[in-house]
């Protein structure tokens, strides 16, 4: 069961290029989250999908952005790369929002702008 | 505003010793509480606290909640070196789950 899978692993940025970060879960999990952590902090809310063909913005959506297709995938995409924008990544789903179903994360993805 | 406070932020004690890892909150509509373990890579699941003064327990650690005074311990005991890690509390608030910024633990062998 490979869970949520996130790609890349590590990616360099020069600033001002784009990217689209990846993310699949095989669970068939209608929540799904696109958190970044930078260094010592905890995790802060980007983006979330309760479903295919919806999103919300979190805490920090500037600079970013998210589509839903299908229930399988949540890519999240950096149009204009900043270095404020160095950060790990996490994808992360989960079953239902009753009672705050555990998260179940990808494995990050090491963003670094330079 | 919902917000979730994690204290201390930082946390170095030996080995054997234990701890405890305190975690505030203030969101609408309480469903859950959930505590998590960071080593290198992505968060793990610890716990979920739904009720007040009901202990949760898994070897070494502990959790318990109350929901009066609107706050949540984890505890550990006798730690061992492979307990440092970033402890994380969150809360689901509506569709969204929110994180403190952790604890930061670090034992010393």
């Amino acid at each position: 069961n490979a869970g949520v899978t996130q790609t890349p692993k590590f990616r360099i940025l020069k600033i001002g290029q784009s990217m689209t970060l990846q993310c699949t879960q095989d669970m068939n999990h209608n929540y799904m989250y696109w958190y970044r952590q930078d260094p010592g902090m905890g995790l802060k809310l980007i983006y979330y999908s309760v479903g295919a063909g919806i999103t919300d913005k979190g805490e920090v959506p500037n600079g970013y952005n998210v589509s839903r297709s299908t229930t399988e995938d949540f890519p999240l995409r950096l149009e204009l790369a900043a270095p404020s924008q160095t950060s790990v990544y996490f994808c992360a789903s989960s079953l239902s929002r009753d009672r705050g179903s555990p998260l179940h994360f990808g494995n990050g993805t090491r963003l670094t702008v330079t | 505003e919902d917000k979730v406070v994690q204290s201390p932020l930082s946390l170095v004690v030996h080995e054997g010793d234990t701890v405890t890892l305190n975690c505030s909150y203030e969101v609408t509509n309480f469903r859950s509480l959930l505590w998590y373990k960071q080593e290198k890579k992505a968060p793990t699941f610890l716990f979920m606290l739904t009720s007040s003064g009901i202990e949760k327990k898994s070897g070494r650690l502990s959790s318990i909640l109350d929901k009066k005074e609107l706050f949540s311990i984890l505890n550990i005991t006798a730690t061992q070196t492979g307990d440092s890690a970033i402890y994380l509390c969150a809360l689901p608030v509506l569709d969204k789950i929110i994180f403190g910024k952790g604890t930061r633990l670090h034992i010393l062998p």
